[in-house]
């Protein structure tokens, strides 16, 4: 069975501090996906990113980063110099090797995030 | 960019009503997904289909039915609601198995 663990259930910090998201998988799969979404408090859902289980190079997008690390299977985001804009929720998820056509999202129960001004 | 179109936006209904939810994927993906999170919760996946085929299924009400249409857009039918159905439904869709999957703004259905 497939799992996400985001241990942080809420975070808070002032405005231009780093942040990092913790994100812990569970999987039996070989080949698998993981991504992270933002959901701000309007609740559409944004697709941030998407790793396959055979790429562990780090990502860098503008203020965002992620470290895929398989021998800890997680997958860790950093937002450096928070703004207020990045409050929201955010949700690590999981995928394997698609079914039929299709590839499930297993969520993980979400990190709430507030940057204060 | 097109994105994901669902329909009505918000819905409210009364227990034991029926309700029907419609997605249109951005055009030329072949695969959607449908997820529901409640109130607090992460999004729980539903059912998806390919090319028009269900491929997968989820922990989906018997009370729930789904289907993909000739055009590529989905409809949730919802019967016999119940309070516990109150809840954000998103209707995602992808290009080929292997592709990130985007999102809709999603339909918040409210049960009375």
């Amino acid at each position: 069975a497939q799992k996400v663990t985001q241990a942080q259930t809420e975070i808070s910090v002032v405005e231009k501090e780093d942040v990092t998201l913790d994100c812990v998988y569970e999987t039996r799969d070989t080949t698998y996906y993981l991504f992270w979404y933002k959901q701000p408090p309007s609740g559409e859902l944004v697709f941030l990113i998407r790793r396959n289980s055979f790429d562990e190079q780090n990502e860098i997008s503008g203020r965002y980063s992620w470290n895929f690390q398989k021998s800890t299977s997680s997958f860790n985001f950093t937002i450096t110099a928070s703004q207020v804009v990045d409050s929201a929720v955010y949700f690590c998820a999981l995928s394997g090797p698609a079914q039929g056509g299709s590839e499930k999202l297993v969520f993980g129960k979400g990190t709430k995030l507030t940057v204060n001004p | 960019a097109a994105g994901v179109i669902q329909s009505p936006r918000h819905l409210i209904k009364e227990k034991r009503e029926t309700a029907t939810l419609k997605c249109y994927p951005i055009p030329r993906h072949d695969t959607v997904y449908w997820y529901q999170q409640g109130p607090g919760q992460d999004p729980q996946f539903l059912i998806s289909f390919y090319e028009k085929m269900q491929s997968d299924k989820g922990s989906i009400p018997d009370r729930f039915s789904a289907q993909q249409f000739s055009d590529y857009h989905s409809e949730l039918n919802m019967s016999s609601l119940e309070l516990g159905d109150s809840a954000l439904y998103f209707c995602a869709s992808s290009l080929e198995s292997n592709q990130p999957q985007h999102f809709g703004d999603g339909t918040r259905l409210s049960i009375l």
